[in-house]
């Protein structure tokens, strides 16, 4: 089953605009994750960010995390062309003694040159 | 390093004939597996995951099964395929420690005809 929502379902920005996409969840979490997927392809781990965490920075990428709102967003800085694709955020958690990846819907991301 | 291969990348299959997915992960020991399938423009539907050899878990009731002879090696099979089963198909694993990012394979495309 899907974990939550994903906001927007699709964006689309200049080059150089960030880009800023919204995940909301509904159960109990140990991390969250964020993916990438270009068209076709598999998908491209990101970055992770616990849930006694609030904030983290991979390189152009921010993700923050709020678990009294079950909602995280990313936000991509200065957006390039080869960014576009789509982006899915995933919840990991042991449900029922066994580990598991919940995805949302995903962001379709186009960056216009 | 760790390395994750998927085959075939794609597959045009008849109603009712069988399939076999494969997929195999090097590189690393008693990894958890998992088979995920994703409809156009949609989510990871989580089909079955294995936290070792001969234990399979499955997620939703389907035409399709999983196996895990090998450690590292997870089989998709089905006996007959339906329409519905079109859609494109996606390995993963992980360490099998919570708070460890999932590395996926480049997928198997199946259209059922």
């Amino acid at each position: 089953s899907q974990q939550g929502e994903e906001d927007p379902q699709a964006l689309s920005i200049q080059e150089g605009e960030n880009a800023t996409m919204n995940c909301s969840y509904k159960t109990s979490i140990n991390n969250l994750q964020w993916y990438r997927q270009n068209s076709g392809r598999g998908l491209v781990h990101l970055i992770l960010i616990r849930s006694n965490e609030r904030e983290k920075h991979s390189g152009r990428l921010r993700v923050t995390l709020d678990t009294s709102k079950k909602s995280s967003s990313l936000l991509i800085t200065a957006s390039r062309a080869a960014d576009t694709a789509s982006y899915f955020c995933a919840t990991d958690a042991f449900v029922q003694g066994a580990q598991k990846l919940v995805f949302g819907q995903g962001t379709r991301l186009t960056i216009n040159p | 390093s760790q390395t994750i291969h998927q085959w075939p990348a794609t597959l045009v299959q008849p109603v009712g004939s069988p399939l076999s997915l494969e997929c195999t992960v090097e590189g690393t020991s008693n990894p958890n597996l998992y088979w995920y399938r994703q409809a156009a423009g949609r989510g990871l539907q989580l089909l079955f995951y294995s936290v070792g050899i001969g234990q399979i878990s499955s997620e939703v009731p389907q035409n399709l099964s999983a196996s895990r002879p090998q450690d590292r090696q997870f089989i998709l099979s089905s006996k007959k395929l339906l329409l519905s089963d079109s859609g494109f198909y996606l390995c993963a694993w992980t360490v099998g420690v919570i708070g460890y990012g999932y590395t996926f394979g480049s997928g198997t495309r199946l259209t059922v005809v």
